[in-house]
């Protein structure tokens, strides 16, 4: 069935320092990948998305890249800040209306 | 702003019981989910709707029904509550019936079935 691999599923770095966290998912016919964060006792939001015709967006500190021959994606997020620790959920969308998440990563940030 | 508001921030059941989680959002939107969160897990989808009165099942039905007879509100049903289905239940909504929306979460119901 439809799934997608997160890794790791556990990520300390040091405050300053870049974190990159990536996917794979099954289902090439997906156009739609975004990433949640959910920090610690609050509801997961969502940070940033890609769509299948772009290879790279940035935002802010904040980028995804998406590699659709290896049906690969990844959050990368530099300068990283304590208020950057929190749970990160990859998803992708398969067919209508059905987002799969990842199993999510857990970003600490040590100051 | 969207708000997506569940009834209870924590439930305590006992085995056996019929529990209700409720589920209003407020900006007429069509889609709404109902997630459970387990560690390590990630989020799995129970159940969603596209429409009044349509519901569709997702990866882990069994266990569950839902309810959707207003626009605004999306129920999840534990017909018997058993202590496998003790976790955190996420209700989501999204504007258009298209996959490319932003899904808006409530705070969740951390339910313990006892």
């Amino acid at each position: 069935g439809e799934n997608v691999e997160q890794h790791p599923s556990t990520l300390s770095v040091q405050e300053g320092d870049s974190a990159v966290i990536k996917c794979t998912y099954s289902d090439s016919a997906s156009n739609y990948f975004p990433w949640y964060k959910q920090e610690l006792g609050k509801r997961p939001q969502l940070i940033i998305d890609i769509r299948s015709n772009v290879g790279e967006k940035k935002d802010q500190r904040i980028a995804v890249t998406l590699n659709k021959t290896a049906k690969h994606f990844s959050l990368h997020i530099t300068e990283t800040q304590p208020e950057d620790s929190a749970v990160y959920f990859c998803a992708f969308t398969s067919g209508t209306y059905k987002y799969i998440f990842g199993t999510g990563t857990r970003l600490k940030v040590l100051a | 702003d969207v708000k997506v508001t569940q009834s209870s921030r924590y439930l305590v059941k006992r085995t056996g019981e019929k529990v209700f989680l409720e589920c209003v959002q407020d900006m007429d939107h069509e889609n709404m989910f109902w997630y459970r969160q387990d560690p390590g897990l990630g989020l799995r989808l129970i159940y969603f709707s596209y429409d009044v009165k349509m519901k569709e099942k997702g990866d882990i039905p069994e266990g569950y029904s839902v309810s959707r007879e207003k626009k605004e509100r999306f129920s999840l049903i534990l017909e018997s509550a058993s202590t496998n289905q003790t976790s955190m239940y996420l209700c989501a909504s999204s504007l258009f019936p298209s996959v490319d929306e932003k899904l808006f979460f409530g705070s969740g119901t951390q339910l313990s079935v006892l």
